[in-house]
């Protein structure tokens, strides 16, 4: 089965600090990997994903993400947060066939607050 | 476009009720999960329908079942509903493309309390 870890409950920014929230998971297959963010108020919206090739990938709002098939790790960054990114952060995982290939397993989640 | 719909936003019930979710996909798209995010807690799959069937099942008692309909819209419905039912219930659409990737898109979820 997936199982997905992340490793920070909740973490307090100033802003412009730098940002790395980890994400880590079990499945020894091929996967898809996602980080999803929930603004306050707002629904699950999707950050970036990562399917296959290039292990960094770009997403929205200046994030970006690590893929290290090695680690199991798909660590979600910025260089430099802003206030308005104040949110709560999931990653997800799904494999790519067989069994969990259609369902989505969510971490826990990381609620990020930046302080102005 | 038209993004993932749900509706109620809210619904109060009390022990022992039956409850009926819905949900609208995402234009295209033809596939509909259904999870479950308690407080604090990130999404857990409840199922997935394609074709009007279900196609995949997390851990959920029989208690939760759904439905789709022939345009692609479903149903959640939660029977006998417990306290411990009280969560918010997301929709998410999808359409899984021949390549096993899988991108879901989700709707604004119904805040179900049990009282």
């Amino acid at each position: 089965a997936q199982s997905v870890s992340q490793h920070n409950h909740h973490v307090i920014l100033s802003e412009a600090a730098s940002l790395e929230l980890g994400c880590n998971y079990s499945y020894g297959g091929t996967v898809n990997l996602f980080w999803y963010v929930q603004y306050p108020g707002q629904h699950l919206q999707l950050l970036l994903k990562y399917f296959s090739g290039d292990p960094l990938v770009k997403g929205i709002k200046g994030f970006e993400a690590e893929f290290i098939k090695s680690k199991f790790s798909f660590n979600l960054r910025k260089p430099s947060v802003q206030w308005s990114d104040t949110a709560e952060y999931f990653c997800a995982v799904n494999a790519r066939s067989g069994a969990g290939s259609y369902q989505l397993t969510f971490g826990k989640g990381t609620k990020l607050s930046v302080i102005p | 476009d038209a993004g993932v719909t749900q509706s109620p936003t809210h619904l109060i019930k009390t022990r022992g009720q039956q409850v009926t979710l819905r949900c609208s996909p995402k234009s295209g798209h033809d596939t509909v999960s259904w999870y479950q995010q308690a407080l604090g807690q990130g999404p857990q799959f409840i199922f997935q329908y394609y074709e009007e069937e279900e196609r995949q099942r997390g851990n959920f008692p029989d208690r939760f079942s759904g439905h789709q309909f022939p345009n692609y819209s479903s149903e959640l419905n939660v029977n006998a509903l417990l306290l411990g039912d009280s969560a918010l219930y997301l929709c998410a659409s999808s359409l899984l493309l021949g390549t096993g990737i899988n991108e879901q898109f989700f709707g604004p979820g119904t805040r179900l309390t049990v009282l």
